[in-house]
C-alpha cells in the first residue's frame, strides 16, 4: 500500500535560512508525490510534483523537492526561508492517480 | 487547474442536527472527492463522488452518516448527518482534472462545529 512518513511535526528557522522538510514514501510501484501547503485558515494549495519525469522538482515560492528512489524519499527544500512560509506542509502520494494519501504534516515556524 | 468553491465557509451546528455542504468546480471535473480534518490533524479521505452513481466510501465512513451527491461533472454536496461535537472538523471539498497524473484542487474548506 502507498504511504508517506513525515519525519518531523515541527521545524523551526530563522528567516534567510535554509528549509529542509523531510518526508519518505512506500510505494510498490513508482509514485506520484506532492508537497501541498495549508496557511492558517487557508485551504490546500499545491506546491510541486512529482511524476516520474525529472527527479528535482521545482515549484511555486521558490521551493524544490527531489526525488530519490534508493532513499525513498521526497524532500522539500527553499535556500532561504521567509516569514510567509510559515505554514503546513503536508506530503502526498497518489493511490493510482485516483486518491491521494496524506502524511501528517510538518508545521514550519519562521522566526524573525 | 481548477478553481473550488465552497458553501458555507463555517457553521456551528446543534447536536442531533445535519448539514449539507455544497462543493462548485469551474470546469467540469473527472473525480471529485470529499476529506476531513480533524482538528490540529492530516487529511482523511472520507469518499469519492461518482457522477451519476453512489459514492464509493472508505473505510470507517458509511453513506447513512455521509451522504454524497453528485448531480453532473462540476457540483457535488456532502451531508453530515445527526451530527455529534466529535463530527467538528474542517471538510474539504476536491477535484482531479482529466489526465493529471494525480494531483488534486481543493477547496478553501467548510470549517464546522457541532455543540
Amino acid at each position: 500500500a502507498q504511504s508517506v512518513t513525515q519525519l518531523d511535526s515541527h521545524v523551526s528557522v530563522s528567516e534567510g535560512t535554509p528549509v529542509l522538510l523531510r518526508c519518505n514514501y512506500s510505494s510498490s510501484y513508482s509514485p506520484s508525490l506532492f508537497w501541498y501547503v495549508q496557511h492558517p485558515n487557508k485551504g490546500l494549495q499545491l506546491l510541486l510534483k512529482y511524476t516520474s519525469a525529472a527527479t528535482l522538482v521545482k515549484g511555486i515560492n521558490g521551493f524544490e523537492a527531489e526525488f530519490k528512489k534508493s532513499e525513498t524519499s521526497f524532500h522539500l527544500t527553499k535556500p532561504s526561508a521567509h516569514m510567509s512560509d510559515a505554514a503546513e506542509y503536508f506530503c502526498v502520494v497518489s493511490v493510482g492517480f485516483q486518491k491521494l494519501v496524506f502524511g501528517t504534516g510538518t508545521r514550519l515556524l519562521v522566526s524573525p | 487547474s481548477a478553481v473550488i468553491s465552497q458553501k458555507p465557509s463555517r457553521d456551528i451546528c446543534q447536536r442531533g442536527t445535519s448539514l449539507t455542504i455544497q462543493c462548485q468546480v469551474d470546469s467540469q471535473v473527472t473525480m471529485m472527492f470529499w476529506y476531513r480534518q480533524q482538528p490540529g490533524q492530516s487529511l482523511t479521505l472520507i469518499a469519492t463522488a461518482n457522477q451519476g452513481s453512489e459514492a464509493t466510501y472508505e473505510s470507517g465512513f458509511v453513506i447513512d452518516k455521509f451522504p454524497i451527491s453528485r448531480p453532473n461533472l462540476t457540483f457535488s454536496t456532502l451531508t453530515v448527518s445527526n451530527m455529534s461535537p466529535e463530527d467538528s472538523s474542517i471538510y474539504l471539498c476536491s477535484a482531479r482534472l482529466a489526465g493529471d497524473r494525480g494531483e488534486q484542487y481543493f477547496g478553501p474548506g467548510t470549517r464546522l462545529t457541532v455543540t
